[in-house]
């Protein structure tokens, strides 16, 4: 049965501090693995991470893939209270174009 | 450039009814998805469209159908809500395989 598990649950930090949130999947026919922002409302994307793309950043946030253990990490240095959210990690299947999600890290981050 | 758009935003249904959730993009995605979002569960998806004129079932298909009524629009239809239906329903899409997805602001659906 393919699945995505995410870890920790929940997460409360306090504003400077940096978290690394974790993702594991088994997958059959693995594409590839999105790191989403879900802020209330809709997902909104972050990175994608592939074979030839393992390892991506963008400002505070970065984001690694390591195939061998089936699993990639979120960093977010110097937390800000607008990282607040839950983070959505999916990896897609090439088997008919699936996407599998976890059920998502929920940061607060507390001035 | 609208991206993804739902509608209604909200519904109240009772069991035994029945409703159609809307969805269209206007960024010329092959591809489109239907969601269910549960408090503890995640996403969990309940049809896709690879392209246009296909169909497929996901992990949570029972007790909904679906129309690719053309490339822009995709719709859900719950032929006969029950309260385990109760959920906030997101639509994506995304131009082929191997890009991200784009999502809808969702349809939060309670059945009393």
């Amino acid at each position: 049965e393919d699945k995505v598990v995410q870890s920790p649950l929940s997460l409360v930090v306090h504003e400077g501090d940096t978290v690394t949130l974790n993702c594991s999947y088994e997958v059959t026919n693995f594409r590839s693995l999105l790191w989403y922002k879900q802020e209330k409302k809709a997902p909104t994307f972050l990175f994608m991470l592939t074979s030839s793309g393992i390892e991506k950043k963008s400002g505070r946030l970065s984001s690694i893939l390591d195939k061998k253990e089936l699993s990639s990490i979120l960093n977010i240095t110097a937390t800000q209270t607008g990282d607040s959210a839950i983070y959505l990690c999916a990896v897609e299947s090439n088997t008919g174009n699936q996407f599998y999600f976890g059920t998502g890290t929920s940061l607060t981050v507390i001035p | 450039n609208a991206g993804v758009t739902q509608t209604p935003k909200f519904q109240v249904l009772k069991t035994g009814q029945s409703m159609t959730l809307q969805c269209a993009q206007d960024m010329n995605h092959n591809s489109m998805y239907w969601y269910r979002q549960d408090p503890g569960m995640g996403l969990r998806l309940i049809y896709y469209s690879a392209s246009e004129g296909t169909t497929d079932k996901g992990e949570v298909p029972n007790g909904y159908n679906v129309s690719r009524l053309n490339k822009r629009e995709f719709s859900l239809r719950l032929e006969s809500a029950a309260p385990s239906q109760t959920s906030v329903y997101f639509c994506a899409s995304d131009p082929r395989g191997g890009y991200e997805q784009y999502f809808g602001p969702g349809t939060r659906l309670t059945v009393t």
